[in-house]
C-alpha cells in the first residue's frame, strides 16, 4: 500500500514550452504533497508544499509563476513548468502525506526526469 | 531551505566491510529519516528515528540520533555490492508541516 506515481517518468521538451507533471497517490488520500527538484549529483531541494484546495507554499527562491502547482483533489497534485529553459532540466520528485496518518508517514514518487533542449 | 550536512560525501569500501555515514542538522526536529537512492531512480525509505529515540535497528542497518549534538549516523554492516547507492538523511523539523529537509548525501560504492 501507500504507492505514489508520477507521470510522465521522463519528458523532453523544447525551450519555451510548458510541461505538466502529475503526482498521484494511488491507494490513499493525501492532504499534503511536496515537490522536490534534484540536479545531477546533488541532493533533493524542496520546491513547494501543496495542500488540497488551497494555494501552494513555495520555498524561498522558487518562482511560483514559473512552477505552477495545482492540488485539486486528495489524490492528485500537478506541477507545471512554464516556459521551460535548459536550466530547468532536472529530476522532479513528489511525495505525499498519508491522510489520517501520523505526520511521519510520507511516501515518494519515482520521479520525473525533465530535459529541456 | 537549509540543508543538513553529511559526511563523507563519498565512501568506497570492500564487500563485507561496514559503512558509516554521518548527518548533522541545525534545528529542532520531530524525527530524522534515512533514504537510499540508486542512480537516476526514486527514493527508498530505509529507517525513521524519532527525536526521543537514541538508536534503532533494521536488519543490517543501525541508526543513532544525538539531539544534543544535532547529529545522526547510519551504519550498514556486512555491506554488499547491491548497497552501492547514494544515502540521504532528511529531517522533519518542528512546526514545519511535515516537509523534509535533505542532507547533501553520501555516495557509497561497495566493491565486490
Amino acid at each position: 500500500g501507500a504507492v505514489v506515481s508520477q507521470h510522465p517518468s521522463w519528458v523532453i521538451c523544447k525551450s519555451g514550452t510548458s510541461v505538466k507533471i502529475e503526482c498521484r497517490s494511488l491507494d490513499f488520500q493525501a492532504t499534503t504533497m511536496f515537490w522536490y527538484r534534484q540536479f545531477p549529483k546533488q541532493s533533493l531541494m524542496l520546491m513547494a508544499t501543496s495542500n488540497e484546495g488551497s494555494k501552494a507554499t513555495y520555498e524561498q527562491g522558487v518562482e511560483k509563476d514559473k512552477f505552477l502547482i495545482n492540488h485539486a483533489s486528495l489524490t492528485l497534485s500537478t506541477l507545471t513548468v512554464t516556459s521551460a529553459h535548459p536550466e530547468d532540466s532536472s529530476f522532479y520528485i513528489c511525495s505525499a502525506d498519508l491522510l489520517g496518518g501520523s505526520s511521519y508517514e510520507q511516501y515518494f514518487g519515482p520521479g520525473t526526469r525533465l530535459t529541456v533542449t | 531551505s537549509q540543508q543538513g550536512e553529511e559526511d563523507p560525501q563519498a565512501l568506497s569500501i570492500q564487500e563485507g566491510e561496514n559503512a558509516t555515514m554521518n548527518c548533522s542538522y541545525k534545528t529542532s526536529i520531530n524525527n530524522l529519516q534515512w533514504y537510499r537512492q540508486n542512480s537516476g531512480r526514486g527514493l527508498v525509505h530505509l529507517i525513521l528515528i524519532r527525536s526521543n529515540e537514541r538508536e534503532k535497528h533494521s536488519g543490517r542497518l543501525r541508526v543513532t540520533l544525538d539531539t544534543s549534538k544535532k547529529s545522526s549516523s547510519l551504519l550498514i554492516t556486512a555491506s554488499r555490492a547491491a548497497d552501492t547507492a547514494s544515502y540521504f538523511c532528511a529531517t522533519d523539523e518542528n512546526n514545519q508541516g511535515g516537509k523534509l529537509i535533505f542532507g547533501q548525501g553520501t555516495e557509497l560504492s561497495v566493491k565486490p
